[in-house]
């Protein structure tokens, strides 16, 4: 079965560091990924996803990822964080074919002043 | 509605009680998937239904839980005798079509599930 490691279960950083959230995966044939956030009392929303081509993803609000097969990592990462990047990220798989999104357990950012 | 609308957002229920969970995907998404958050957990799977029917029921813990979409829109999570275990936030998600064609799933707020 696939599983998701997020290696970090809280990551505080200062406004305007650079921040890198980890994500590692068990290796399948075929993975899709993906890096939700979840901003306090609101719902998942979607932050990049892998589904093939350019190793380097970019998303919303200045994040980008990198897909390493080798290494079975999905790395997030933002060169300058924000206040308002305060939340909970998670990483997330999808065996190709399957409708089922395997998550991590979380990384909550705490972005302070 | 504009997004995934789940209710109520927040339900308590004493053990052994039976409850029903709503959600109300986005009109006109085809696709419709139910997860449950425990605490310090991520989303884990429990159905998934294409239209009417359920195409993927693999995650649904026992037969104590069952899900419908009788009409291929609201969809009800049932849980019977409901346990302490249960409590957690159940998230509802619906996408135009199947994931797997590359459209993407958006989830609702999430009904927060208290068993006391």
């Amino acid at each position: 079965a696939q599983s998701v490691t997020q290696l970090d279960s809280q990551v505080p950083v200062f406004e305007e560091a650079p921040v890198e959230l980890r994500c590692n995966y068990s290796s399948s044939v075929s993975v899709y990924l993906f890096w939700y956030v979840q901003y306090p009392n609101q719902g998942l929303q979607l932050l990049l996803k892998y589904l093939s081509g350019s190793t380097l993803v970019k998303g919303i609000n200045g994040f980008e990822a990198e897909f390493n097969k080798s290494q079975t990592s999905f790395h997030l990462r933002k060169p300058s964080v924000h206040i308002s990047d305060t939340a909970e990220y998670f990483c997330a798989v999808r065996k190709g074919g399957s409708e089922k999104l395997v998550f991590g357990k979380g990384t909550k950012l705490t972005v302070n002043p | 509605g504009a997004g995934v609308s789940q209710t109520p957002s927040n339900k308590v229920t004493e053990k052994g009680k039976y409850v029903e969970l709503r959600c109300d995907p986005i009109s006109g998404h085809t696709a419709l998937y139910w997860y449950r958050q425990s605490l310090g957990q991520g989303p884990e799977f429990l159905i998934y239904f294409q239209g009417t029917g359920a195409a993927d029921d693999s995650g649904l813990p026992n037969d104590r839980f069952f899900a419908v979409r009788p009409e291929g829109s609201v969809s009800t999570l049932k849980i019977q005798r409901t346990e302490r275990g249960d409590s957690a936030v159940y998230l509802c998600a619906s996408s135009l079509t199947r994931t797997s064609m590359n459209t993407e799933a958006f989830f609702g707020q999430g009904t927060r599930l208290t068993v006391v």
